[in-house]
């Protein structure tokens, strides 16, 4: 079965400091991997996908299978990065069924 | 961009009662939606996907009868839970999947539902 594994409940970071949110994945299969952001008080959205290997506001997140490893970074924190992240993993070929990790908050620190 | 919409935001009600939560995509079709719990401080947790003109796929240790899901046009699916007790107290959020091209899920802003 799928699962996926953020290790960090809380990450506090100053402003202008490089982030990374870390995620480890298993699954047997090929994953689909995603970055989900939820901002305060607002809904779940789609941060990125590494199948679209782009940059959303800064973020980038490469998936090393070798590692099993999908971390989402930021080379300079602003405080509007301030909110919980979720990594995600999808079934190869469809989106038929998500996985989510328990989510980091990322605490951008003026 | 895609909305999902999901009425009521947040509902209170008597143990024993059945409450209907409804889940609308505003500007698309979903032929998929999902419906996920998301207890406090914790994950979201798939609790079923529902196909348009089909039965829901329910997930492992979701009860079908106690949830209902019905997903009767292309841009609505309603989650029922009946005779709701306490521990059913939790945020309710669906998605719905847009289709073509790459797909991706579009989240409702959740409803909280608190059993007394």
């Amino acid at each position: 079965a799928q699962r996926v594994t953020q290790p960090e409940k809380l990450l506090s970071v100053f402003k202008g400091a490089p982030v990374e949110l870390k995620c480890n994945y298993s699954y047997s299969g090929s994953p689909e991997l995603f970055w989900y952001v939820q901002y305060s008080r607002q809904r779940l959205q789609l941060l990125l996908r590494h199948i679209s290997r782009e940059s959303i506001k800064g973020f980038t997140a490469d998936l090393n299978k070798g590692e099993t490893s999908f971390h989402l970074k930021k080379p300079f924190a602003q405080e509007e990065d301030s909110a919980m992240y979720y990594c995600a993993l999808g079934l190869s070929g469809g989106y038929q069924k998500v996985t989510f990790g328990t989510g980091t908050k990322l605490q951008v620190i003026p | 961009g895609a909305v999902v919409s999901q009425h009521p935001s947040w509902v209170i009600c008597k143990s024993g009662t059945s409450v209907k939560i409804e889940c609308r995509s505003l500007d698309f079709q979903a032929t998929t939606m999902f419906w996920y719990r998301q207890f406090p401080k914790q994950s979201l947790m798939l609790m079923a996907t529902s196909n348009e003109g089909s039965k829901a796929t329910y997930e492992q240790g979701v009860e079908k009868d106690k949830f209902l899901i019905n997903h009767a046009s292309l841009t609505l699916s309603t989650l029922t839970v009946t005779s709701a007790h306490p521990e059913d107290s939790s945020f309710y959020i669906c998605s719905a999947l847009a289709s073509g091209g790459l797909d991706t899920q579009y989240f409702g802003p959740g409803t909280r539902l608190t059993v007394l």
